[in-house]
């Protein structure tokens, strides 16, 4: 039983290049959640899912899509990379509920050059 | 809209004293707490939720914490600190409403515990 694993663990890319992130679950969870975390800023959702098919935006959406085709896997992309998205990436998923504890991937360490 | 604060970037403590992280909320309506924490390197790691009822809520590592509904407080403590409790520790609220409970997060305690 892996939980979340996400994919890559580290990337850099120049301005303007773009790149897809991997995020997968072997728990069967409904929900998954994209977030970034920034120093100082803690974590903040970038987009979310309550199933397969089915995307919502969160807190910071702009400049990122996602798609989940798969119930186990969401993906988060970028199109034309930016300097302010420089950040480390986790992935979380989690049982539907009125309150789910989410599990979190290790994380994606993202620089933007 | 909903927000939470933690007042201390950094909490030291010496190891085997009590040790408390603070963090206050926002929110409409009844809040849903949470406390995560993160080591270096990975991926946050659940403590423990309110979600009603008892104000004490205990949780894993032999954490609690304290609900304060007119303080609107939901301070983290430990009885007695160890060395391999210091890490970055989240406080995070939610409340009734959306349909995927959306988490809000507080910007983080660095806690280090001193041998």
């Amino acid at each position: 039983n892996a939980g979340v694993t996400q994919t890559p663990k580290f990337r850099v890319l120049k301005t303007g290049q773009s790149m897809t992130l991997l995020c997968a679950q072997d728990m069967n969870h409904e929900y998954m959640y994209w977030y970034r975390q920034d120093p100082g800023m803690g974590l903040r959702l970038i987009h979310y899912s309550v199933g397969e098919g089915t995307t919502a935006k969160g807190e910071v959406p702009d400049g990122y899509n996602v798609s989940r085709l798969k119930k186990q896997n969401f993906l988060l992309g970028l199109e034309s990379a930016a300097p302010s998205q420089t950040s480390v990436y986790f992935c979380a998923s989690s049982l539907p509920g009125v309150v789910p504890e989410q599990f979190f991937g290790p994380g994606t360490r993202l620089t933007v050059l | 809209a909903q927000s939470v604060a933690q007042p201390e970037d950094q909490v030291n403590v010496a190891e085997g004293n009590p040790l408390t992280v603070k963090c206050t909320y926002s929110v409409s309506g009844n809040p849903y707490l949470f406390w995560y924490v993160q080591y270096p390197n990975r991926g946050l790691q659940f403590l423990l939720k309110y979600i009603t009822g008892d104000n004490l809520v205990k949780g894993s590592y032999g954490f609690e914490a304290e609900f304060n509904k007119s303080q609107t407080s939901f301070h983290l403590k430990k009885p007695s600190a160890l060395v391999s409790d210091s890490a970055l520790y989240f406080c995070a609220v939610s409340s009734k409403g959306g349909s995927a409970r959306q988490l809000t997060f507080g910007s983080g305690t660095q806690l280090t515990v001193l041998p």
